[in-house]
């Protein structure tokens, strides 16, 4: 089973920006997660999407949103982007409400 | 603030040596202890998971030790290798509620 992955790998954006993060899940997850790394904060948990609804949500600022499509697949949307939102962002599958599975995240770095 | 408490927040270990990192929590409805490994330009991968109705759990070099009256859980590595030097993240989950995250330890194991 191919596992998860996470375009794109690198990205390079401006203050101001905004930018759209893709994750395909493990073939038959329904459950997909996303946590923002970072040295200072260390793994944090931004939403968890199940069947196309979010089922859970963190504390981040509303310039971050999410959305899952019908086939499992999702993307993270961060608008207006600030220079701490430089950081690591991990999509992360389950099956099951407990094992999850982690893609190799996509590393955003803004200037 | 952080849920689960890491520590310590890194360790070297000779080869063949025992690596020891110990986690603690407060929330009592916490019901599933993962702990994950990660390299460097990775996501975290799963590495052994326990159940709090479980005092001990074994997997090859890998054993996690849990003390429900302590709230703390500890996973100790075996026989060390430099293969296993990584970063390793004990979590915690109430429920199908969100996974929280210890802040990181990194192990280097010295050849």
């Amino acid at each position: 089973k191919a596992g998860v992955t996470q375009t794109p790998r690198y990205l390079i954006k401006t203050r101001g920006q905004q930018v759209t993060l893709s994750c395909s899940p493990i073939s038959g997850h329904r459950s997909v997660s996303w946590y923002q790394q970072t040295p200072g904060q260390g793994l944090q948990f931004l939403f968890e999407y199940f069947s196309e609804t979010q089922r859970n949500k963190g504390n981040f600022p509303g310039r971050f949103s999410g959305r899952q499509f019908s086939n499992s697949r999702s993307e993270m949307n961060v608008s207006t982007l600030e220079l701490g939102d430089s950081a690591l962002y991990l999509c992360a599958s389950s099956f099951t409400y407990r094992e999850q599975f982690f893609g190799p995240g996509t590393r955003l770095t803004v200037l | 603030q952080q849920q689960v408490k890491q520590s310590p927040q890194s360790l070297i270990v000779q080869k063949g040596g025992i690596s020891i990192i110990n986690c603690a929590y407060e929330n009592t409805a916490f019901d599933y202890f993962p702990w994950y490994q990660q390299f460097p330009g990775k996501g975290p991968a799963l590495l052994i998971a326990i159940r709090p109705d479980v005092s001990e759990k074994k997997e090859g070099r890998f054993t996690i030790s849990f003390n429900k009256s302590a709230k703390q859980f500890s996973l100790h590595i075996m026989d060390s290798q430099p293969g296993d030097s990584a970063t390793y993240f004990c979590a915690a989950r109430q429920g199908d509620y969100k996974l929280s995250f210890g802040a990181g330890t990194t192990v280097t194991v010295r050849a």
